[in-house]
């Protein structure tokens, strides 16, 4: 079954410092999402993306916030200025409309910000 | 946005069948059904989904009421391997899909 990638899994970062997460969707997808989970809650959602423009964001996707489909392929996330509350696993995940509203998600990105 | 209401845990035993429900009163004509299953560390994987009445695969069945304010996840037979948290989510695809704050199943031998 196709994946969809994320990368780094884990990643350190000293609070203050931009941190971009990164993501390959499934080939195919149209619609684009990121979400954060901090550890034993629940899954948040933060921000979906299709045709190259954000289409809905929470109050979470603040202006420290960014998403990006550079290439075609990649869409990354990018927090400006990372603050000790980002702490979080971070989902990225991909769909179609051909699948009607079934998510493949990533891994996830552990995010440590110290 | 379709708000969902899921009991926070329940317990079961192997060989069990487990039914979950979840409450979206204020579903939309547009919207799906879609349960995702989710380990620690990992990602929410799809379980099924539904538009109405009911569906079936090979690790579950959802029930959709006429009404479509609530639906049923079934999982037959349940074993040590299905304590996981189970999520309903109601939507479309070009808005926000938000995640309640789940069900928590354990499963004891």
């Amino acid at each position: 079954e196709p994946e969809v990638t994320q990368t780094p899994s884990h990643q350190v970062t000293q609070m203050g410092q931009e941190v971009i997460l990164r993501c390959v969707p499934i080939s195919n997808h149209l619609y684009f999402y990121w979400y954060r989970q901090i550890l034993g809650q629940k899954v948040e959602f933060l921000v979906s993306f299709y045709n190259n423009e954000i289409s809905e964001k929470s109050e979470i996707f603040d202006d420290q916030f960014s998403v990006e489909r550079p290439d075609g392929s990649n869409f990354t996330l990018k927090i400006r200025s990372t603050k000790l509350e980002d702490s979080a696993m971070y989902f990225c995940a991909s769909g179609s409309q051909a699948t009607n509203e079934k998510l493949f998600f990533g891994s996830g990105t552990q995010l440590s910000v110290l | 946005l379709a708000k969902t209401t899921q009991p926070i845990s329940m317990d079961s035993y192997e060989g069990q069948e487990v039914n979950i429900t979840c409450s979206h009163n204020n579903i939309a004509t547009n919207d799906y059904i879609t349960w995702y299953q989710q380990f620690p560390s990992q990602g929410p994987r799809f379980i099924i989904q539904g538009y109405k009445t009911k569906v079936t695969n090979e690790v579950a069945s959802l029930f959709i009421p006429a009404d479509r304010k609530s639906s049923t996840l079934s999982l037959p037979r349940v074993s040590l391997s299905d304590t996981a948290v189970y999520y309903c989510l109601v939507g479309d695809m070009r808005r926000a899909l938000t995640f309640g704050s789940g069900t928590r199943l354990q499963v004891q031998p």
